[in-house]
C-alpha cells in the first residue's frame, strides 16, 4: 500500500498568517495516464470531510484563492494565506492513483 | 441538489455482520461512483470500498474478504456489508460520491453514521 506521510501533525498559527502543510507517499502518484491523483481535504470539528484541492492544484468549487496545493511525484504542499478561523480543523491528503486508496495521517490546524 | 444520507444500526454485536445504505439524490449512481470511508473516534480516515458508475468494485485490501459493496438504482441506494465485525470496526462510516474523468476524487459525503461494536 501507499503511505502518505503528512507533516507537522500539528500546525498552530495565527489568524491572518500562512500555514504550509507537507503531504510525502512512499511512492510516485504519478498514473500511467499521466495524471496525479493527489487531493486535499479539511474537516472541522463534527463534520465530514470537505474537498479543498483535488489533482494536486485544482480548487474545488467555492474554495476560496486562499488555498493552493503544488508538488509532483512524491512530494506535495498544501498552503493556506490569511487563514480565517473557518480554516482550522484537521487536514487530510489522499491519493487515488493507487489501489487501495490512501489518506495522509492528518494535520491539526488551530490557533497559536 | 447533491446530497447522500448514511443509515444503519447504531450498535452491533461483536462477530455480526454490519449492513450501512446510503441513500443519494442530486445525481444517478450510473453517473458517479460512490465510496465508503471510516473514521474511528480521534482518529484519521480509511477507504474502504467503492462502486463504479458501470457497476464495478474496488475494495481495501486489507478488508476485502469481510466486505461486499453493491447497489440498487432504482431506489438510488448504495449498499455496504462487513461481516466479522471487531470491537477495531467501531467508526463514523461515510459515504461520498465520486467521479472519474471529471473531479476524480470525492467531492461531496454524506454526513456519516456512527457504528459500534459491542456486546
Amino acid at each position: 500500500d501507499v503511505v502518505m506521510t503528512q507533516t507537522p501533525v500539528s500546525l498552530p498559527v495565527s489568524l491572518g498568517g500562512q500555514a504550509s502543510i507537507s503531504c510525502r507517499s512512499s511512492q510516485s502518484l504519478v498514473h500511467s495516464n499521466g495524471n496525479t491523483y493527489l487531493h486535499w481535504y479539511l474537516q472541522k470539528p463534527g463534520q465530514s470531510p470537505q474537498l479543498l484541492i483535488y489533482r494536486v492544484s485544482n480548487r474545488f468549487s467555492g474554495v476560496p484563492d486562499r488555498f493552493s496545493g503544488s508538488g509532483s511525484g512524491t512530494d506535495f504542499t498544501l498552503k493556506i494565506s490569511r487563514v480565517e478561523p473557518e480554516d482550522l480543523g484537521d487536514y487530510y491528503c489522499l491519493q487515488s492513483t493507487h489501489f487501495p486508496w490512501t489518506f495522509g495521517g492528518g494535520t491539526k490546524l488551530e490557533l497559536k | 441538489q447533491v446530497q447522500l444520507k448514511e443509515s444503519g444500526p447504531g450498535l452491533v454485536q461483536p462477530s455480526r455482520t454490519l449492513s450501512l445504505t446510503c441513500t443519494v439524490s442530486g445525481f444517478s449512481l450510473t453517473s458517479y461512483g460512490v465510496s465508503w470511508v471510516r473514521q474511528p473516534p480521534g482518529k484519521g480516515l480509511e477507504w474502504i470500498a467503492a462502486i463504479w458508475s458501470g457497476g464495478s468494485t474496488d475494495y481495501n485490501s486489507a478488508l476485502k474478504s469481510r466486505l461486499s459493496i453493491s447497489r440498487d438504482t432504482s431506489k438510488s441506494q448504495v449498499l455496504l456489508k462487513m461481516n466479522s465485525l471487531q470491537t477495531e470496526d467501531t467508526a463514523m462510516y461515510f459515504c461520498a460520491r465520486f467521479s472519474y474523468p471529471g473531479i476524480t476524487t470525492f467531492d461531496y459525503w454524506g454526513q456519516g453514521v456512527m457504528v459500534t461494536v459491542s456486546s
